[in-house]
């Protein structure tokens, strides 16, 4: 079965501090992976996306993710956070086979000043 | 590019009552449109996914008759919530595929539509 783990359910972290959110993927066959971010009560907005090609993949805002299929993961970084990041993140798997994308349970992000 | 929308934003009806939503894509053609549900502080849960002129797919646990699901043009599609409870309350998410280069393999979401049945 398919299935998305986001190992940290908040993240707090100081302004212009680098941050990194973990996705950890599971499939047994191959995915294409996604990153999106949602503000509150708003939907959700795509950050960027793996289909194939370069493991490390940029994103708006001035994400990015790299891709490792060894560990099965996609994580998530950014080097200098602002406190207009503070949103909530999802770590999504999409599988032809099962033709749906799964998401993991989110992380919340909290810059603080 | 790849803009969905959603109406209304937000609802409040009674309970017994119907709500329709309606989610757009509007600049391109959506060949998949799908309706998850999101709860207070957790992920999003698919309900169904819908292809335009065929019935939706429901997921495991979702009731058809009571979510009905609507994909009559490339770029609209509706969920309607019969005969709504407390219970029903929650906040809808709608998303569409097939932007641009007719990739289905990325989804764009509606900005949701918050509903309290009272």
């Amino acid at each position: 079965a398919q299935s998305v783990t986001q190992l940290d359910s908040q993240v707090p972290v100081f302004e212009e501090a680098p941050v990194e959110l973990r996705c950890n993927y599971s499939s047994s066959v191959s995915v294409y992976l996604f990153w999106y971010v949602q503000y509150p009560n708003q939907g959700l907005q795509l950050l960027l996306k793996y289909l194939s090609g370069s493991t490390l993949v940029k994103g708006i805002n001035g994400f990015e993710a790299e891709f490792n299929k060894s560990q099965t993961s996609f994580h998530l970084r950014k080097p200098s956070v602002h406190i207009s990041d503070t949103a909530e993140y999802f770590c999504a798997a999409f599988s032809g086979g099962y033709n749906k994308l799964i998401f993991g349970a989110g992380t919340r992000l909290a810059v603080h000043p | 590019g790849a803009v969905v929308s959603q109406h209304p934003s937000r609802v409040i009806c009674k309970s017994g009552t119907s709500v329709k939503i309606e989610c757009r894509s509007l600049d391109f053609q959506a060949t998949t449109m799908f309706w998850y549900r999101q709860f207070p502080k957790q992920s999003l849960m698919l309900m169904a996914t819908s292809n335009e002129g065929s019935k939706a797919t429901y997921e495991q646990g979702v009731e058809k008759d009571k979510f009905l699901i609507n994909h009559a043009s490339l770029t609209l599609s509706t969920l309607t919530v019969t005969s709504a409870h407390p219970e029903d309350s929650s906040f809808y998410i709608c998303s569409a595929s097939g932007a641009g280069d007719s990739s289905t393999d990325t989804q764009y979401f509606g900005p949701g539509t918050r509903l309290t049945v009272l």
